[in-house]
């Protein structure tokens, strides 16, 4: 069974902090990996997207990698801010161009000010 | 990026009725779009998804009967959930794909009375 697994659920940390949440999945034959960030109540913010290929992507003081080898990804946020607070989603992609995503339950951030 | 919409964005029904959503991707056509639903404190799971032009394929315990969806052009995705009953409470989220990435939409809060 495919699964997507994320470590930690919920992390709280000080404004300024450097930090890392973690995403395994038990498949290593991905099409593509997504990082998401939602807010409460909302939808999905959609922060980076991996293909298969790609070993990380980057986009302003986020970071994401992908080791299909291991079956881990990890999002590196630098100098967090408050409003970084929200949910971090992992989601899997094995079904190709039309596949669609297995998500992780996600890390709930807080950055305290 | 590219949009999808939701529409309604919340909506408040009595038991036993019927509701719909829509899903429209604005800017691009969107051949595969997929349902999810999440309910409190829990990921994104995958209820079905949706071809343009063909029946969707539901995931294994979603009532295909109960959930109904068309996909009735290339911009638009409709879920109507029928008879509705206080555990169909939930946030529904559509999401779009252009063949390279899945966007998604604002989501949709049903709460059934």
């Amino acid at each position: 069974k495919q699964e997507v697994t994320q470590i930690p659920a919920a992390l709280s940390v000080p404004e300024g902090e450097n930090l890392v949440l973690n995403c395994s999945f038990t498949d290593s034959a991905i099409y593509n990996l997504q990082w998401f960030r939602q807010d409460p109540g909302k939808g999905l913010t959609s922060l980076l997207l991996i293909q298969s290929s790609q070993r990380e992507q980057t986009s302003g003081r986020l970071n994401a990698s992908l080791d299909k080898s291991s079956g881990r990804s990890t999002l590196y946020i630098a100098a967090s801010q408050p409003g970084d607070s929200a949910t971090y989603l992992c989601a899997v992609n094995y079904g190709g161009s039309q596949g669609n995503l297995i998500f992780g339950k996600g890390t709930k951030l807080s950055v305290k000010p | 990026g590219a949009v999808v919409s939701q529409h309604p964005s919340r909506v408040i029904c009595k038991s036993g009725t019927s509701v719909k959503i829509e899903c429209r991707s604005l800017d691009f056509q969107a051949t595969t779009m997929f349902w999810y639903r999440q309910f409190p404190k829990q990921s994104l799971m995958l209820m079905a998804t949706s071809n343009e032009g063909s029946k969707a394929t539901y995931e294994q315990g979603v009532e295909k009967d109960k959930f109904l969806i068309n996909h009735a052009s290339l911009t638009l995705s409709t879920l109507t959930v029928t008879s509705a009953h206080p555990e169909d409470s939930s946030f529904y989220i559509c999401s779009a794909t252009n063949s390279v990435e899945q966007f998604f939409g604002p989501g949709t809060r049903l709460t059934v009375l």
